[in-house]
């Protein structure tokens, strides 16, 4: 059973359009990692949220922690080619406070 | 500057040999980590440590063996290769403590033959 899940798994879409990925959990925890990983290259850090309900925002993305501590959202406003990747959300959890990645949304944003 | 580096890029070898990949981090980090990123991408941690010590190990299979000659090295070796090690290993690095945010080298892609 996958700790975090992620939906939808893959999604396309075209240049301009708004989307939202989803990272969900039936466990409360301290806080939420979003990384970003590009074709060929490693995850790279785009937020940490700590607070239940908090929102950040981060140019045309924005990432919302649930109020329960359980879940979160990001939303792209206006997507853009750039913003193609794997989209990933991890926790520090486990037995051996591991960091544990979801298995990811890739995100293709077509011109 | 490079804050994760790790050589090499790619790697394609026979079943049977051994190998090695090697990283190195100028953040400062106490703790280093190598994960496996799987045909499907799902990234799972391997190894972790802290100040030369291991503090983590997941269940990998002993023909992994990671090596820290220092605080800003952790090389990985791998015995026996099998055809199921082909996969992407990510080196990566934190500051100690829970919630920090870790910071990846670029992959090295293990191919078995």
């Amino acid at each position: 059973t996958q700790l975090l899940e992620q939906s939808p798994q893959f999604l396309s879409i075209q240049e301009g359009e708004n989307l939202t990925v989803y990272c969900n959990s039936s466990s409360v925890f301290s806080s939420l990692q979003w990384y970003r990983q590009e074709p060929g290259e490693g995850p790279v850090l785009l937020v940490t949220v700590v607070t239940g309900g908090e929102v950040k925002k981060l140019k045309r993305l924005t990432f919302q922690f649930g109020d329960a501590r359980k879940d979160s959202s990001l939303h792209i406003t206006a997507a853009q080619p750039g913003d193609t990747g794997l989209y990933l959300c991890a926790v520090y959890g486990g037995s051996q406070g591991n960091l544990i990645f979801g298995k990811g949304t890739k995100l293709s944003v077509k011109p | 500057d490079t804050a994760v580096s790790q050589t090499p890029k790619y790697l394609v070898t026979q079943m049977g040999n051994d190998k090695s990949i090697k990283c190195e981090q100028n953040l400062g980090h106490d703790t280093m980590y190598w994960y496996k990123q799987d045909s499907k991408k799902f990234l799972k941690i391997m190894f972790s440590y802290n100040n030369k010590e291991l503090i983590i190990n997941e269940t990998v299979p002993n023909r992994f063996s990671p090596k820290s000659p220092d605080k800003a090295h952790l090389n990985l070796h791998i015995n026996s290769l099998e055809l199921g090690d082909s996969a992407v290993y990510f080196c990566a690095s934190s500051r100690q403590g829970r919630n920090q945010p870790q910071h990846f080298g670029d992959g090295t892609r293990l191919s078995i033959l």
